[in-house]
């Protein structure tokens, strides 16, 4: 079946410094990508997506690329804020529209510090 | 853009009473739904697909009997968790999207505290 295998945190970041989730799936098909950002308290926000090879995903200075040969949708920012602090999940879907569940990756808590 | 509205977004209730969670869709009409629990260090596990007018469709190990899913329209679904216990205290999320080549959108989850 279908799975999402993203780096186990905690990560923690001092402000500026360059971030990288990695991300790797399975999937029998040509799924759909997607970062997934969760807040402290809330529900999940959706960061960017990604819906075919080579496809990059980027958003609020966060980026990832759809690889197709290596499985991969690892995320990056630059620069990271302490207001990026959060937990970030991976997911694929496979097929298309909203009617197909996603699955997601464990999550990654990331802390970034003054 | 897309609004999916959780409620309430607490609850503390007692052992083997029963509580209901409502996720509505705002801007969009959703004939699927997605009901997930988050554990402890962030893992989610989805419960249930709801869809409306039939029934709905449950993971694995869950108890469908125990969690009651009701999909009655098309921007409403709701989460009845049934005598409720202890071990039912958890973060319930409800998800939607509005259709073809859509992202989903989440609620902002519900924090069931069962004492």
């Amino acid at each position: 079946g279908d799975s999402v295998t993203q780096m186990e945190g905690p990560v923690t970041l001092s402000e500026e410094a360059f971030l990288t989730i990695n991300c790797t799936y399975t999937a029998t098909g040509y799924p759909s990508l997607f970062w997934y950002v969760q807040y402290p308290g809330e529900g999940l926000q959706l960061l960017l997506k990604a819906t075919k090879a080579d496809d990059k995903g980027s958003n609020k200075g966060f980026e990832a690329t759809y690889r197709k040969e290596t499985t991969s949708f690892h995320l990056e920012k630059g620069s990271v804020q302490v207001s990026d602090s959060a937990v970030y999940f991976c997911a694929l879907r496979e097929g298309g529209g909203s009617n197909y569940k996603l699955t997601f990756g464990k999550g990654t808590l990331l802390t970034v510090n003054p | 853009g897309a609004v999916v509205s959780q409620h309430p977004s607490r609850v503390i209730c007692k052992s083997g009473t029963s509580v209901k969670i409502e996720c509505r869709s705002l801007d969009f009409q959703a004939t699927t739904m997605f009901w997930y629990r988050q554990f402890p260090k962030q893992s989610l596990m989805l419960m249930a697909t709801s869809n409306e007018g039939s029934k709905a469709t449950y993971e694995q190990g869950v108890e469908k009997d125990k969690f009651l899913i009701n999909h009655a329209s098309l921007t409403l679904s709701t989460l009845t968790v049934t005598s409720a216990h202890p071990e039912d205290s958890s973060f319930y999320i409800c998800s939607a999207g509005p259709g073809a080549n859509s992202p989903l959108h989440f609620g902002n989850g519900t924090r069931l505290t069962v004492t």
